[in-house]
């Protein structure tokens, strides 16, 4: 049973610059979430994917957009990156008729320079 | 704004002690309960949820809700050197964002 992927694991940007993360939700999971984690800190809910839609999003600019595919993979971009961006992104899988509990893949960590 | 605290810690416990960790929540129309742990640099990973008032045991752990205090707690009995780790705890209503807390660092001393 496949669990929730990401990708890249690591990714050194310059301010400025644009990124993009990826994210496979596990097996059977039709919904993904994406929080970011700074240093010392709980994750921050940024926004929830489901049917290809942006269904919730948490307090974060419009810098931070993303997109759901047809098989329920995600992608997070990240435009004209600040020093403040650089965090552990996280991706968490669930399913929309499955109750709340959800699961987070490995990361990916974006440092900003 | 929704809020959910923790202790930081560290909280420190010798080995095959039991470890307590405290969460409370602000969302008094909170249902859903979880506790994650994550290890130093890496992602969180699932250890319990509960959804009604009372104790919910999995192995060694043990969850306690009581939502009229508005109050969860996660048990570790016999705590080992590899539970080690920062505890999170995260609240949510159904179908919304979960809201997690900064998380407790708990250190098992061998």
């Amino acid at each position: 049973d496949a669990g929730v992927t990401q990708s890249p694991t690591h990714l050194i940007k310059t301010r400025g610059q644009q990124v993009t993360l990826r994210c496979s939700p596990k097996s059977g999971h039709d919904t993904v979430s994406w929080y970011q984690q700074a240093l010392g800190q709980g994750p921050q809910f940024i926004f929830q994917y489901y049917e290809e839609e942006e269904r919730q999003r948490g307090n974060f600019p419009d810098r931070f957009s993303g997109h759901q595919f047809p098989n329920y993979s995600s992608e997070l971009n990240v435009n004209a990156l600040l020093l403040g961006d650089s965090a552990l992104y996280l991706c968490a899988s669930s399913l929309e008729r499955g109750g709340d509990e959800q699961f987070f893949g490995p990361g990916t960590r974006l440092t900003v320079l | 704004q929704k809020e959910v605290e923790q202790n930081s810690g560290p909280l420190s416990v010798p080995e095959g002690a039991i470890a307590s960790l405290n969460c409370t929540y602000s969302d008094r129309v909170s249902q859903s309960f979880f506790w994650y742990r994550q290890y130093s640099g890496k992602s969180p990973e699932l250890i319990m949820s509960i959804y009604s008032n009372g104790d919910k045991e999995d192995g060694r752990f043990t969850a306690q809700l009581n939502k009229a205090s508005q109050y969860v707690s996660l048990l570790i009995r016999d705590s080992q050197p590899s539970d080690s780790a920062t505890y999170l705890c995260a609240v949510n209503r159904w179908s919304t964002p979960l809201v997690f807390g900064k998380g407790t660092r708990l250190s098992v001393i061998a």
